[in-house]
């Protein structure tokens, strides 16, 4: 029931680029900023982007966002084993007037 | 340090009424929105809805029907209430704040989340 469309995997090799879209609408991103949060297994989420490319205190640099029209993209540069973990996408949506949520996307490091 | 803390039942026949509460140390509710956020086992992240520290509410409109969120500023907490439960409402729920310097929708604090199981 997302209404925000992300892969279900990704993955690379210690060191390489990843690269994660979300795919929305003209009332959810094309309207709003965009946030991302990164959920490794058995824990809460973690605020990791804010307001499309921003990071909070303590996120690495490693770590980007951008938006473009109705779409977002995370990047992780220098993939490292413990980016091993979930991450979404989310913005608030004009027309449901709720916040919604990617369908996630697990990375793996190979 | 702003903490959130789930609190509840972990078990809730189906039909019946889920209630959790969430309640807030370090930090005063005042100026913020409150989330509930959950996640069945395997699956994505959904909003449930938040409120304003002045009672203003925003609900997921697929759940509308069947979901309250309350406060009471006067012990920190904020409540979640969510009607005739099924087996499709076991999940973990979380609370969490937006608000703060990062925007009033990002959630920059999480509670640590609770399984509820409906039988």
């Amino acid at each position: 029931q997302s209404v925000l469309t992300q892969p279900p995997s990704a993955s690379g090799t210690p060191g390489q680029r990843v690269t994660i879209s979300c795919s929305g609408s003209s009332s959810n991103i094309g309207s709003n900023t965009v946030e991302w949060y990164l959920q490794f297994p058995g824990t809460a989420p973690k605020l990791l982007i804010y307001s499309n490319n921003q990071r909070p205190s303590g996120v690495p640099d490693r770590f980007s966002g951008s938006k473009s029209g109705t779409s977002a993209s995370l990047a992780i540069s220098g993939l490292q084993s413990e980016d091993e973990a979930g991450y979404y996408c989310a913005a608030w949506d004009d027309s449901l007037k709720s916040y919604v949520f990617g369908t996630g996307t697990k990375v793996s490091v190979l | 340090q702003v903490q959130l803390q789930e609190s509840g039942p972990g078990l809730v026949k189906a039909s019946e009424t889920l209630s959790l509460t969430c309640t807030v140390s370090g930090g005063s509710i005042s100026g913020y929105y409150w989330s509930w956020v959950r996640q069945p086992p395997g699956k994505a992240l959904e909003w449930l809805g938040h409120i304003y520290y002045t009672g203003r509410t925003n609900y997921n409109p697929s759940l509308k029907s069947r979901v309250s969120i309350s406060e009471d500023t006067s012990k920190n907490q904020f409540s979640l209430r969510l009607n005739s439960v099924t087996a499709a409402d076991t999940a973990v729920y979380y609370c969490a704040r937006s608000g703060h310097i990062y925007g009033a929708d990002a959630l920059d604090i999480w509670g640590q989340g609770t399984m509820v199981t409906v039988s």
